[in-house]
């Protein structure tokens, strides 16, 4: 099975800084369709996930712009420009590329 | 709108059956894969499987086969989570979420509000 390993598990930002949130992947996951079906999704406290990623790149409508990922392979970044009260929570990567699809441990985000 | 509205919380003892569901609106229920999450107590999200409600089509992560079975009743829009012999470490919040687009590859792009399930003697 392919292993996401998220990176810091915990990060404390001070409101109005960036914020970055590394995840890397066991094995590539470009599919031999050409998509790289890697997802972010934020998890604030007391709430349902909610997908702010996909597809490495991809902004969900609603989304902040502030909000960005990147990557490719086996490497994957999601950044927050900067970091507002309500961005706090759990973050997760999340491959849907190989059989079967998988969750990073979760970053979380908290104000200093 | 879209969304989907699961069962209410459920508090079971060891060895009981239990069915939870997840009801689909706003949408075409049967041309959406729906997938389960579980989420334990202050841990993270763990993919469980998935049915496509069109056909029936139902796949398990490996972690998860042959310890819950994923069902959905079409003509209802609802799909179900269900297991024969609770355990303790069954504990957990439970999602049900609909996978954006026609295969397993997407990912999840609605969530339910989630089921909670205590079990406990």
């Amino acid at each position: 099975d392919v292993v996401m390993a998220q990176s810091p598990l915990s990060l404390p930002v001070t409101l109005g800084q960036p914020a970055s949130i590394s995840c890397r992947s066991s094995q590539s996951l470009v599919h031999s369709d050409g998509n790289t079906y890697l997802n972010w999704f934020q998890q604030r406290p007391g709430q349902s996930p909610r997908r702010l990623i996909y597809k490495v790149s991809n902004r969900d409508s609603g989304v902040p712009d502030r909000f960005s990922g990147s990557g490719s392979g086996t490497d994957f970044t999601l950044k927050i420009s900067r970091v507002e009260a309500e961005d706090v929570g759990v973050y997760y990567c999340m491959q849907g590329t190989h059989w079967p699809p998988a969750f990073g441990q979760g970053t979380k985000v908290e104000i200093k | 709108e879209v969304q989907l509205v699961q069962s209410g919380a459920e508090v079971k003892e060891p060895g009981e059956s239990l069915k939870i569901s997840c009801k689909g609106s706003g949408y075409s229920f049967t041309s959406y894969w729906i997938g389960w999450v579980r989420q334990m107590p202050g841990k993270g999200l763990e993919w469980m499987g998935i049915i496509y409600p069109g056909d029936s089509d139902t796949r398990y992560s490996p972690s998860f086969q042959g310890q819950v079975t994923i069902s959905a009743d079409k003509s209802i829009n609802t799909a179900y989570l269900q297991w024969s012999s609770l355990k303790a470490s069954d504990s957990a919040m439970y999602y049900c979420a609909r996978q954006d687009g026609s295969d397993w590859h997407d990912a999840f792009d609605i969530w339910g509000q989630g089921t909670l399930v205590t079990v406990s003697s």
